[in-house]
């Protein structure tokens, strides 16, 4: 059965530095999402991403966040000077929709586990 | 921002007995809801969802009930199985441009005992 795989699953790193989360979505899915889960709180939305561009940002994702989709597969999360309130769990998810319509399930990678020192 | 509320923080229930888990929402665009399970250390798996169009999916012993007068959702799980003992989240989508984010609820652990 297909899946959402992400790498590392676990990025240990100093405060300031720039972290890149990776993420391969279902082959052939067209939406691609980023959530995160601060430990002890719910999953929050960060980003959705259709045709190579951000179609819906939250205000957790400010400059310092940005994603691409580098090659036909990857997609990625890039935290450019990161802070100790960035450390959470950090979910990929993409659905197969064309339309990316409101009743299509999305799936979920098994998440990073970033920890800022 | 409790758009999605799950104010049961944890439920045990006996080995084939039912388990219901509620979900409250307040956002009136919400359209469509969904089920997710989560393990420690993995990521939420799709369990089961609803149109706003119905009041009842099923799925084999999981069923979600919606009843949009009150903004409340419930899954049914019967009977309960000790591989059922996980964080179970409720999320809700609308319809916007496309791309549509998922709100999650905070999570109601689920314990099965024998």
């Amino acid at each position: 059965e297909p899946e959402v795989t992400q790498t590392p699953s676990h990025q240990v790193t100093q405060m300031g530095q720039e972290v890149i989360l990776r993420c391969v979505p279902i082959s052939n899915h067209l939406y691609f999402y980023w959530y995160r889960q601060i430990l002890g709180q719910k999953v929050e939305f960060l980003v959705s991403f259709y045709n190579n561009e951000i179609s819906e940002k939250s205000e957790i994702f400010d400059d310092q966040f940005s994603v691409e989709r580098p090659d036909g597969s990857n997609f990625t999360l890039k935290i450019r000077s990161t802070k100790l309130e960035d450390s959470a769990m950090y979910f990929c998810a993409s659905v197969g929709s064309e339309s990316g319509g409101s009743t299509d399930t999305q799936y979920f990678g098994p998440g990073t586990r970033l920890t800022v020192l | 921002d409790q758009q999605v509320k799950q104010n049961s923080p944890s439920l045990s229930v006996q080995e084939g007995r039912i388990s219901i888990l509620n979900c409250d929402y307040t956002n009136s665009m919400f359209d469509y809801f969904l089920w997710y399970k989560k393990y420690p250390a993995e990521g939420p798996t799709f369990l089961i969802s609803i149109s706003s169009i119905k009041d009842k999916n099923e799925d084999g012993r999981f069923t979600v009930f919606l009843n949009k007068s009150a903004k409340h959702l419930s899954l049914h799980i019967v009977p309960s199985q000790p591989g059922d003992s996980a964080v179970y989240f409720c999320a809700a989508s609308a319809i916007t441009g496309g791309g549509n984010k998922l709100t999650f609820g905070t999570g109601t652990q689920l314990k099965v005992e024998l």
